[in-house]
């Protein structure tokens, strides 16, 4: 089936430190969203993104969605312990037969040490 | 206002047996998704209900079937378990009409044994 490639897939950083973690593809997303997930919890949106080419600012967060929308990256800046999880691309395809499902990334996951 | 509430939390299931899932999404949601978050696959897409049809589906076999109600509430449901099912299920709400993004629950964890 469809694939997003994220990367990379784990993170260790020091506190303040700034984050960055991408996804790719190669097929054509109308919508990117980025979610954090914490352990036996269910994914928390972060940032949706829904033009090409659109930057969108959530506190320390950053993301965007690319030009060719085939890719989308996130930016977190000044990282903070609470900031450990697991990070999620998530995308959905052009198309009426594709309306509710998201794909997603293999997740990035972050551990900040303090 | 209400997030998306999903039930129970944690199951166990001995294989071959069947389970129901429920979903209740967030107040004037119409959409619900359905996926399978496993260490090795990942989270993968099942199947999604708009209005009371079902609107798209996953590559999953057939024991993995839902429903919508009227209220927008979605269950899913699990024949013949085997140990693979093993998994967190989680269900995603939206508006369904496009645009604006997809409210997660917390999931239920299922232990096939």
């Amino acid at each position: 089936g469809q694939q997003l490639n994220q990367s990379p897939q784990s993170m260790f950083i020091q506190e303040g430190e700034d984050v960055s973690m991408n996804c790719t593809s190669s097929s054509i997303f109308n919508t990117w969203l980025w979610y954090k997930q914490d352990p036996g919890e269910g994914p928390v949106l972060l940032i949706a993104l829904y033009k090409a080419g659109e930057l969108t600012s959530n506190g320390r967060l950053t993301a965007q969605f690319g030009i060719t929308r085939k890719d989308s990256f996130l930016n977190i800046s000044a990282s903070i312990p609470s900031d450990v999880g697991i990070y999620f691309c998530a995308g959905q395809l052009k198309g009426s037969s594709n309306t509710g499902k998201l794909i997603f990334g293999q997740g990035t996951t972050l551990q900040v040490k303090p | 206002k209400a997030g998306v509430t999903q039930t129970p939390r944690y199951l166990i299931k001995t294989r071959g047996q069947q389970v129901t899932l429920s979903c209740s999404p967030i107040s004037g949601h119409r959409s619900v998704s359905w996926y399978q978050q496993t260490p090795g696959q990942g989270l993968q897409f099942l199947f999604e209900y708009f209005s009371e049809t079902q609107r798209n589906k996953g590559n999953f076999p057939g024991r993995f079937s839902g429903r919508q109600f009227s209220n927008s509430r979605s269950e899913m449901n699990v024949s013949t378990l085997e140990l693979g099912d093993s998994a967190l299920y989680l269900c995603a709400s939206s508006l369904g009409t496009g645009g604006g993004g997809y409210t997660f629950g917390s999931g239920t964890r299922l232990t096939v044994v």
